[in-house]
């Protein structure tokens, strides 16, 4: 069974500040997504991650993915207030099915 | 392109009552995923279809949820009696294999929810 687990689940930072949050998958698979949920709203999709190796950039965010060590980085750059959410990375599961991690609530204070 | 739509928003109601949720999904789109997500357990997978037909209902939690998909534009989510313990936010994506919008295959796009309380 594919199990997927974000770590850390908080992170309180300030602006400026440099950080990344890990995901790990216990099964191969080659595809992998993060998504951005901000309070009482819906899951939006950031990066979609297609192959070993494979790095996504957007502003002060960059995911990349390792398939060999089953790990996914979203690395935060310069952090600013409006980047506060909270993130989840998901797995092909297979069968169209994704598995998602638990999420990482990330604060940034000024 | 209007999204995944689900309705209601909210939803309070009370222990015993039975509950309906609605979701049409992208048009096109031909998977279809109801999710349910709590502070305890997280989002969970509870059902999905492909062209109309149920897929894997492994996550739905018991007997009193059932869900449906009658045609390609239309789904529901049903409580039957409903309990405290099913207050969650309810969501349903749909994705397209092969969608030429995605950035690739199996990228889901989620609705806006559905918050319910039961009492």
């Amino acid at each position: 069974e594919l199990k997927v687990e974000q770590n850390p689940l908080f992170l309180s930072m300030q602006e400026g500040k440099n950080y990344t949050i890990y995901c790990n998958y216990s099964t191969t698979s080659d595809r992998l997504y993060w998504y951005r949920q901000d309070p009482g709203k819906s899951l939006e999709s950031l990066f979609v991650l297609l192959s070993n190796g494979a790095v996504k950039q957007e502003g002060r965010l960059m995911a990349s993915l390792d398939t060999k060590a089953r790990l996914s980085t979203l690395h935060i750059t310069a952090a600013v207030h409006d980047l506060s959410a909270t993130y989840f990375c998901a797995v092909d599961g297979g069968a169209q099915k994704l598995v998602f991690g638990q999420g990482t609530r990330l604060t940034i204070n000024p | 392109d209007a999204g995944v739509i689900q309705s209601p928003r909210h939803e309070v109601t009370e222990m015993g009552q039975e509950v309906t949720l609605r979701c049409k999904p992208i048009s096109g789109h031909d998977y279809l995923f109801w999710y349910r997500q709590t502070m305890m357990r997280g989002l969970e997978l509870l059902i999905y279809f492909n062209n109309n037909v149920p897929i894997d209902d492994s996550g739905m939690p018991e007997d009193r949820f059932s869900a449906k998909m009658p045609n390609a534009s239309f789904s529901t989510l049903k409580i039957q009696p409903s309990e405290p313990r099913d207050s969650a936010v309810y969501f349903c994506a749909s994705s397209l294999w092969g969608d030429p919008r995605a950035r690739a295959y199996n990228e889901q796009f989620f609705g806006p929810g559905t918050r319910l309380t039961v009492l």
